[in-house]
């Protein structure tokens, strides 16, 4: 068990620019979300995949959001003409997908984002 | 949306000695599941302690405790014999029943700095 793993660590990017990050989830794990974290603050839920479904999204993930997890493994969130607001840290966590146990979540190290 | 509460920013303790931080939440479910995490300074957030609503006996790990008091609505953690290594962010989280398992709301934090 090697882990939730995020890449980049961190990035920096000119306002405007597209980013894109990506988390590989503990194996054998169908449960896959997002979140986002600004400093000092606790992180608030972006979205949520069930295997390969997008579940839920936040209103806070805006339209210039996206997210993926194509085959029900590996997940991308872009974000499109990133704005100064965007900088913070975003965290992936997975989990077993067990219903009716609310199942513990585990998360990666997060990838913290600056935009200039 | 869930509300968590953690009143307090900062707290300090010198090492071997007990602290406990506090954490009130606001729900109208009768079964929920509420998560203690700790994110250490630059590092990935990691699971300290889970409770059940539906069970009455507090959870404890190690020297990690919580006083559940569901009435209340009140979960708070006890570090017992404080180590260096304690010192960390500690967020308390909500989560919902099935079938909205899948969220967790988390509270502000309270930043824990262990003294030698």
């Amino acid at each position: 068990d090697t882990g939730v793993s995020q890449d980049p660590r961190h990035k920096i990017t000119k306002r405007g620019q597209n980013v894109t990050f990506r988390c590989d989830p503990i194996s054998e794990h169908n449960r896959l979300y997002w979140y986002r974290q600004t400093l000092g603050q606790g992180p608030e839920f972006l979205t949520y995949f069930q295997n390969e479904a997008q579940l839920e999204k936040s209103r806070l993930l805006s339209d210039r959001f996206s997210a993926e997890r194509p085959k029900g493994s590996f997940s991308t969130l872009e974000i499109q003409r990133t704005e100064q607001g965007d900088s913070a840290m975003y965290l992936c966590a997975s989990s077993q997908g067990q219903a009716l146990r609310g199942d513990t979540q585990y998360f990666g190290p997060g990838t913290r984002l600056t935009v200039l | 949306a869930q509300t968590v509460t953690q009143s307090q920013p900062e707290m300090s303790v010198q090492e071997a000695e007990t602290v406990t931080l506090s954490c009130t939440y606001d729900t109208s479910e009768n079964n929920y599941y509420l998560f203690w995490y700790k994110q250490p300074p630059s590092r990935q957030m990691i699971l300290v302690i889970r409770q059940e609503a539906y069970k009455q006996q507090n959870a404890t790990e190690n020297r990690f405790s919580v006083n559940f008091q569901k009435a209340a609505k009140s979960f708070s953690l006890k570090i017992s014999d404080s180590q260096l290594g304690d010192t960390a962010m500690y967020f308390c989280a909500f989560m919902k029943p099935y079938p909205n398992d899948y969220k967790l709301s988390f509270g502000a934090g309270t930043t824990v700095t262990v003294r030698a």
